[in-house]
């Protein structure tokens, strides 16, 4: 069963605006990541946040974490074509070898 | 540096027909490898990982196997395929450096379509 849960599915905005997808889970993490998955393509890591840490932040990706609410969420800010994908969190709960993904937010940005 | 490949990057097989995926990791030794199934516009399904030499966890009852023969080959099978068999087969390694190392490294991918 898919440990994250992304919102909204879908996500469709014009080029340098500002996109919000959010992710939730299920179970206690350690830490939770997010990855960015071109159409056809296998997919790239793009920012790890860790459970004591509250918001996180690297180029225009904004990453923010709420144990007590078990949710993320990832920003992206002066949006581009190129950022135009699929993103998905993931976690590893119980322990560290098994990750699982959430079912992923797909971003069209409209040049 | 690290590298990682699957092959073949696609694959149209019968029903009933097996089925052999295999991915080799390069520049790493003793990595967690993985196997994830994507079904179209669909997130990842996590179907294997692996720890070692022929230690293979499964997730998800199937008719789907795993192997890992070498410490950087890690090798999905069928003996039969099923049409719900199709998909995208991703497979990922994750190093040990530490607990510190979170991050997954994926493969290109390999496109199964069973008819």
């Amino acid at each position: 069963s898919q440990q994250g849960e992304e919102d909204p599915q879908a996500l469709s905005i014009q080029e340098g605006e500002n996109a919000t997808m959010n992710c939730s889970y299920k179970t206690s993490i350690n830490n939770l990541q997010w990855y960015r998955q071109n159409s056809g393509r296998g997919l790239v890591h793009l920012i790890l946040i860790r459970s004591n840490e509250r918001e996180k932040h690297s180029g225009r990706l904004r990453v923010t974490l709420d144990t007590s609410k078990k949710s993320s969420s990832l920003l992206i800010t002066a949006s581009r074509a190129a950022d135009t994908a699929s993103y998905f969190c993931a976690t590893a709960p119980g322990g560290y070898q098994k990750v699982t993904f959430g079912t992923g937010t797909k971003l069209q940005v409209i040049p | 540096s690290q590298t990682i490949h699957q092959w073949p990057a696609t694959l149209v097989q019968p029903v009933g027909s097996p089925l052999s995926l295999e991915c080799t990791v390069e520049g790493t030794s003793n990595p967690n490898l993985y196997w994830y199934r994507q079904a179209a516009g669909r997130g990842l399904q996590l179907l294997f990982y692996s720890i070692g030499i022929d230690q293979i966890s499964s997730e998800v009852p199937q008719n789907l196997s795993a192997s890992r023969p070498q410490d950087r080959q890690f090798i999905l099978s069928s003996k039969k395929l099923l049409l719900s068999d199709s998909g995208f087969y991703l497979c990922a390694w994750r190093g040990k450096q530490g607990l510190q190392t979170y991050e997954q490294y994926f493969g290109p991918g390999t496109r199964l379509t069973v008819t």
